[in-house]
């Protein structure tokens, strides 16, 4: 596998600000993505990132450094609804966007 | 728009038997993805459609397994006979055209073999 590996688990705080890291070999790299996941329900698109940097949408941003095979999910001014799993996944396939999937962070917002 | 839809939501049934899952992806979607979580591992790769036809099938198990996507529709995965170890969560995902990088999924179908 491309061994991508994130945290099984963070808790934080509403209102409060969460880092989820993620790290995955950097070989046959194309592009990282972040999914959203509420239990019982589907992944939904968070963010795509395929040049280093950080890009901002709202209260999330997703940061990646393709030569450190290093990426993280900020998630500010946290909200109850935030409570899921968050998860990490790289594309190195050639030409069709096969996932390659972490197992997931769940994250817990305590009021 | 719809969203993707998969049917049943849930499926139980006995080792050795067969079972057909379905996948109807939004409408206009060439792109077809399965995917597949097993309790207490990450989502894995099944296979993929490109319309009618499978363009990356590397994921997939063992010969007991088959995909189909029926004119480029929606897609049928079977499995037979069913194994322990087929127990999961299977997802399917489409995407709209070559290059399109956004995947949106289907809330998945839990099988359990028993």
């Amino acid at each position: 596998g491309q061994n991508i590996d994130q945290p099984t688990e963070m808790t934080a705080t509403e209102g409060a600000i969460v880092q989820i890291n993620c790290t995955y070999q950097t070989s046959g790299f194309n592009g990282l993505f972040w999914y959203q996941q509420h239990a019982g329900e589907a992944p939904t698109f968070l963010s795509y990132n395929v040049l280093d940097g950080l890009e901002e949408k709202g209260r999330f941003s997703s940061f990646l450094s393709r030569s450190k095979g290093y990426s993280y999910l900020l998630l500010k001014e946290l909200q109850m609804k935030d409570s899921a799993s968050y998860l990490c996944a790289g594309d190195f396939s050639s030409n069709d966007y096969k996932l390659s999937f972490g197992a997931g962070t769940t994250v817990t917002v305590r009021a | 728009e719809a969203g993707v839809t998969q049917f049943p939501s849930h499926s139980v049934i006995e080792k050795g038997q067969t079972v057909t899952l379905r996948c109807d992806p939004i409408s206009g979607h060439d792109n077809l993805y399965w995917y597949r979580r097993v309790m207490g591992k990450e989502i894995k790769f099944l296979l993929h459609f490109v319309k009618e036809s499978k363009q990356d099938e590397s994921g997939m198990p063992n010969n007991r397994f088959l995909a189909e996507r029926t004119g480029g529709t929606y897609s049928t995965l079977k499995v037979q006979p069913a194994e322990l170890e087929d127990s999961g969560v299977y997802f399917c995902a489409s995407s709209q055209e070559t290059g399109a990088y956004e995947q949106y999924f289907g809330p998945g179908t839990r099988l359990t073999v028993t």
